[in-house]
């Protein structure tokens, strides 16, 4: 079974910083394009950023851009999200996002998180 | 950019009834990579359909998808009470970045 569990959601100030991670499992990490998909409370979805399967390509929204990078750890299964100079507009549930097909990325989200909720504000 | 309006906002039906959902993209979607998600309250988006029309795993037969190059639609052909939630559509493809539309929240009339 497919599991993503998100952790290192906080209350932070205006320009902080938070690592966020995901902790995958029930399928072979490695092989998957993983995402960061946001929510801000009671809006729509955005998609926040991707990285390659094994860690060659990462984007960005533009929103984001210069602020949030994203990694991952292969040996760990694990993702994660540094966001930096934290902004209000920020604040949000940011879901931890599985790729629907190997090797590839094309934004197409078949698995979820439960997401963590991440609160900017002084 | 491709952005991508959905409408109605809201849809206030009865259980059996057909729901149909609306979503009109700001330039032309290539491939027909425009995909449809179903959230809950307090739950996690899920992937309904995606290549426009191809159902994914586990999806029932009365959702289904149509449409291609800006206008897409996706049917709920007789509204179950599991069904009332919101759907977002998105648009995806080798080029980031990936847009979502605003929603549509389905709701028991």
């Amino acid at each position: 079974e497919v599991q993503l569990v998100e952790s290192g959601g906080v209350v932070v100030q205006p320009g902080g910083s938070l690592r966020l991670s995901c902790a995958a499992s029930g399928f072979t990490f490695d092989d998957y394009t993983m995402h960061w998909v946001r929510q801000a409370p009671g809006k729509g979805l955005e998609w926040v950023s991707l990285i390659s399967w094994d860690g060659g390509s990462t984007y960005y929204a533009d929103s984001v851009k210069g602020r949030f990078t994203i990694s991952r750890d292969n040996s760990k299964n694990s993702l994660y999200l540094q966001m930096n100079s934290l902004r209000t507009e920020d604040t949000a549930l940011y879901y931890c996002a599985k790729e629907l097909r190997y090797f590839d990325w094309l934004s197409l989200f078949d698995y979820w998180g439960q997401g963590t909720l991440v609160t900017v504000s002084s | 950019e491709i952005v991508l309006t959905q409408s109605p906002g809201t849809l206030s039906l009865s259980p059996g009834e057909r729901a149909t959902l609306s979503c009109r993209a700001s330039q032309s979607v290539s491939s027909s990579y425009l995909a449809w998600y179903q959230q809950k309250p307090g739950q996690a988006p899920r992937l309904l359909i995606y290549g426009a029309s191809s159902r994914a795993t586990g999806i029932p037969d009365r959702f289904s998808g149509s449409g291609s190059g800006t206008d897409f639609t996706l049917t709920i052909s007789r509204l179950e009470p599991e069904d009332f939630a919101v759907y977002y559509c998105q648009q995806y493809g080798s080029s980031p970045p990936h847009t979502f539309g605003g929603g549509t929240k389905v709701e028991i009339k």
